[in-house]
């Protein structure tokens, strides 16, 4: 599903460096969030967006922000990276009535 | 907040036989109960959706249900076939007005 992309797909860094993840979509929709994916653990919430004025913490926003720039792009930052940073994130995006979510291809982050 | 259990964590059966993965919710209030497919090395995709107005919904072979009172749903995948060979999530929350939180995720593998 090419509406909805991150960059980078791939990243490696090391303990204490900043990194930006990105995500955009073309879907025309108002819901953007930030997921993370670790073995055994599932799809947990970093942040979300209901629109462009709006930001809310999920249930693991420690060590990480974002950024709404529009409509449709949503960023995500770690602004010291730690080794339990290592994991797979997701962005996925949901339109105003907010039932299914559009998930982007994932970028997988290395912190060493 | 909302707190969702997925249970087996793995899950093996042969070809055509049945699978069945179940979750629970904490939240009496949640309504929206989808269920995520993600194959290896792809991104999440909704396979099915059921809202707490209806008790079961079905769609080719993967059925859910749902028990409002004792707050659990189930995913039935029928005659399973190697492509149904995946990690399914499992979600819950108040659609429409609020985040979904996923479980833990069930590897099912369908041996040949």
């Amino acid at each position: 599903d090419a509406d909805v992309t991150q960059t980078p797909r791939n990243r490696i860094t090391k303990t204490g460096k900043r990194i930006m993840l990105e995500c955009s979509q073309t879907k025309g929709h108002d819901r953007m969030y930030w997921y993370r994916q670790d073995p055994g653990l599932g799809l947990r919430l970093i942040y979300y967006s209901f629109d462009v004025k709006d930001i809310n913490k999920g249930e693991i926003s420690d060590g990480y922000s974002v950024s709404r720039q529009a409509q449709a792009k949503f960023s995500l930052s770690l602004e010291s990276a730690i080794p339990n940073q290592t994991a797979l994130y997701f962005c996925a995006t949901s339109d105003s009535r907010g039932y299914e979510q559009y998930f982007g291809p994932g970028t997988r982050l290395t912190v060493t | 907040g909302e707190n969702v259990e997925q249970h087996p964590s793995t899950l093996s059966v042969q070809e055509g036989d049945s699978a069945v993965i179940k979750c629970t919710y904490s939240d009496s209030a949640s309504n929206y109960f989808p269920w995520y497919k993600q194959e290896l090395g792809k991104r999440p995709q909704l396979i099915i959706d059921i809202r707490s107005n209806v008790g079961e919904k079905k769609d080719q072979r993967i059925a859910v249900t749902l028990n409002k009172t004792a707050k659990h749903f189930s995913l039935h995948i029928t005659e399973t076939q190697p492509e149904d060979s995946a990690v399914y999530f499992c979600g819950g929350g108040l659609g429409g007005y609020q985040k979904v939180t996923f479980g833990t995720g069930t590897k099912l593998q369908v041996i040949p």
